[in-house]
């Protein structure tokens, strides 16, 4: 099986702008749950999504959102981009009834 | 305190050697944990989940859990040099949520 696929893999932004990273879950599987990861504060969980129902958020503000599609694929969302949010952006997804997670490449997000 | 603690080392062991990994959390309602492996500049990668109290061997890796000490570890037999990577420790929250301390990091050398 394919792995987890994470598209765009690097991305250059400014402040203020906005992004959408996308995630595309192993065949099958229907949860899928994004993280940040910066060398501060380290693999911080964002949101998690199931059949297209967000069933768990993390401590983020508002800005940060995502969304999921009926085949499972998932978007995330920042708006009015910070110089901190300059982070690794991982998607993991989990078969159902499991709770392993499997991470894709993630995407490197800078902001200038 | 921080909810699941990890030495951030380096720790570095010889080739051939055994490297133990360790990791405490603070929520003794926890059940389910993983051990990741993370090289510079890639994502994290699955090495192993355990649930229950003991040991579970997976090839060269083991992990032991004991929640009455809340205490979870990972072996690594026979070190190489490509296992010099970032190990992270994992708790699953409700909600499908995984928790992760802030890894140690570990160098085989050869």
């Amino acid at each position: 099986k394919a792995g987890v696929t994470q598209t765009p893999r690097y991305l250059i932004k400014t402040r203020g702008q906005q992004v959408t990273l996308s995630c595309s879950p192993i065949s099958g599987h229907r949860s899928v749950s994004w993280y940040q990861q910066t060398p501060g504060q380290g693999l911080q969980f964002l949101f998690e999504y199931f059949s297209e129902t967000q069933r768990n958020k993390g401590n983020f503000p508002g800005r940060f959102s995502g969304r999921q599609f009926s085949n499972s694929r998932s978007e995330m969302n920042v708006s009015t981009l910070e110089l901190g949010d300059s982070a690794l952006y991982l998607c993991a997804s989990s078969p159902q009834g499991e709770e392993t997670q499997y991470f894709g490449p993630g995407t490197r997000l800078l902001v200038l | 305190q921080k909810e699941v603690e990890q030495n951030s080392g380096p720790l570095s062991v010889p080739e051939g050697a055994i490297a133990s990994l360790n990791c405490t959390y603070s929520d003794r309602g926890s059940q389910s944990f993983f051990w990741y492996r993370q090289y510079s500049g890639k994502s994290p990668e699955l090495i192993m989940s355990i649930y229950s109290n003991g040991d579970k061997e997976d090839g060269r890796f083991t992990a032991q859990l004991n929640k009455a000490s809340q205490y979870v570890s990972l072996l690594i037999r026979d070190s190489q040099p490509s296992d010099s990577a970032t190990y992270l420790c994992a708790v699953m929250k409700y909600g499908n949520k995984l928790v992760f301390g802030a890894g140690t990091i570990l160098r085989v050398k050869s």
